[in-house]
């Protein structure tokens, strides 16, 4: 089946660092890639898609490249701040006989200190 | 409006009670889903309704029940569970191909 694999965190960065966060997937087709963020005591919150292959997905900073090639969707953000400490997950769109799912990876923490 | 509202925030429920957890989107989305989210974890999903009909149940317990009254509103009845069902349970809905979560219900069971 299809699969999604993170870096594994957490990922502990000084503010205004790089922020590079691994994923690649598993899958037959082409699925959408999704990245989501979720901050501590909230629900996810959609942060960047990417339907086709070379699409960015960008937003807050943020961007993501869907990369066939390596099957690859990492997270990128040139400088970042503490208010982004949060976990993120990397997701695809699988679409089944009985309707759409979501495969998320196992997330990443991410923490940044001032 | 892209909001997705789950009330409670918060419950706190034995384990003989009986309790629903609910859902509602004015997104006009015809696909609404229920995922369980334990700590560090990533959402596992449990059901899917399209177009008001459950498509999805993915083996999840009896005592978990779900209902969709219209295209609006998703229900989640909880009856006789355990403390290991306490987590965090979103509703989500999608559009295109994206989905919207809910900031989820927090369930501890006692």
């Amino acid at each position: 089946g299809n699969s999604v694999t993170q870096m594994e965190g957490p990922v502990t960065l000084s503010e205004e660092a790089f922020l590079t966060i691994n994923c690649t997937y598993t899958a037959t087709g082409y699925p959408s890639l999704f990245w989501y963020v979720q901050y501590p005591g909230e629900g996810l919150q959609l942060l960047l898609k990417a339907t086709k292959a070379d699409d960015k997905g960008s937003n807050k900073g943020f961007e993501a490249t869907y990369r066939k090639e390596t099957t690859s969707f990492h997270l990128e953000k040139g400088s970042v701040q503490v208010s982004d400490s949060a976990v993120y997950f990397c997701a695809l769109s699988e679409a089944g006989e009985y309707g759409n799912k979501l495969v998320f990876g196992a997330g990443t923490i991410l923490r940044v200190k001032s | 409006d892209t909001e997705v509202t789950q009330t409670p925030k918060h419950l706190v429920m034995g384990m003989t009670n009986k309790k629903s957890l609910k859902c509602e989107q004015h997104m006009g989305h015809r696909a609404m889903y229920w995922y369980k989210q334990k700590a560090k974890k990533p959402p596992e999903l449990m059901f899917v309704y399209s177009y008001e009909k459950l498509s999805i149940n993915e083996s999840v317990p009896s005592r978990f029940s779900p209902e969709c009254p219209n295209s609006s509103l998703l229900n989640l009845h909880l009856h006789a569970l355990q403390p290991e069902d306490s987590a965090l349970y979103l509703c989500a809905t999608r559009g295109g191909t994206e989905a919207f979560f809910g900031q989820g219900t927090r369930l501890t069971v006692v």
